[in-house]
């Protein structure tokens, strides 16, 4: 497996209250990639990243933002937490951009499920 | 934007029998790729898909990718209970053209 580590996996909060997950990568992949698992979706963009200090928004911004200061670190900020936010949360990373025209595959993490109350 | 729409949602079959999943793109695609998430897992790529009417073969799984570019399958014959998993395609147009998944189809085997 790619070397992409989530933290925290796991976490309970409660509205309102601000809450950031954390990507590391080992691979020295250029672009980061945060995306939303819910039941019926599939996978959802949230934002992505192709370069320090570069990132874009995806197809469900709204109530997130992300940072990257280093390349091997992605980091997603839920401002002030709403239920709606709560999920699983992957990132993934890839050497060139996914769905580009000389497109890269997708390394996920494993997961961060995130609970709002 | 563009829509990425997969069939069926769920699909029960007894071990052994043959799946196949269906995956329809509003929009011309110049890819296609495809993942497999465990139940608890991840996803993980599969294969991807480039050239109109290509079929690709990896073990008991074919993929085919439409001649038109809008469509893809991915079929698995004798399934055993290692398949079982969640399907997606992915295809590029979304946000930065980056990939749009398809909501996935839930494979059950039952031995």
């Amino acid at each position: 497996d790619a070397g992409i580590t989530q933290s925290p996996r796991h976490k309970v909060t409660e509205t309102g209250t601000p809450v950031t997950l954390r990507c590391h990568q080992t691979e020295n992949h250029r672009y980061m990639y945060w995306y939303r698992q819910d039941p019926g979706h599939g996978l959802r963009l949230i934002h992505y990243s192709y370069g320090v200090k570069d990132t874009d928004k995806g197809e469900v911004s709204d109530g997130y933002s992300v940072s990257r200061s280093k390349t091997e670190d992605f980091l997603l900020t839920l401002e002030s937490a709403t239920s709606s936010q709560t999920s699983v949360y992957f990132c993934a990373i890839s050497e060139r951009l996914a769905g580009g025209s000389n497109t890269g595959e997708l390394f996920f993490g494993e997961g961060s499920r995130l609970t709002v109350l | 934007g563009q829509q990425v729409m997969q069939i069926p949602q769920y699909q029960h079959v007894q071990e052994g029998e043959d799946f196949t999943t269906y995956c329809n793109s509003s929009t011309t695609l110049s890819n296609i790729q495809w993942y497999k998430q465990r139940p608890g897992g991840h996803p993980v790529f599969l294969i991807q898909l480039v050239k109109s009417g290509e079929v690709k073969k990896q073990k008991r799984l074919t993929f085919q990718f439409g001649e038109a570019k809008k469509n893809s399958s991915l079929h698995i014959t004798a399934t055993q209970t290692t398949d079982v998993g969640t399907y997606f395609c992915a295809g590029p147009g979304g946000y930065g053209q980056n990939f749009v998944f398809g909501p996935g189809t839930r494979l059950s085997v039952l031995p």
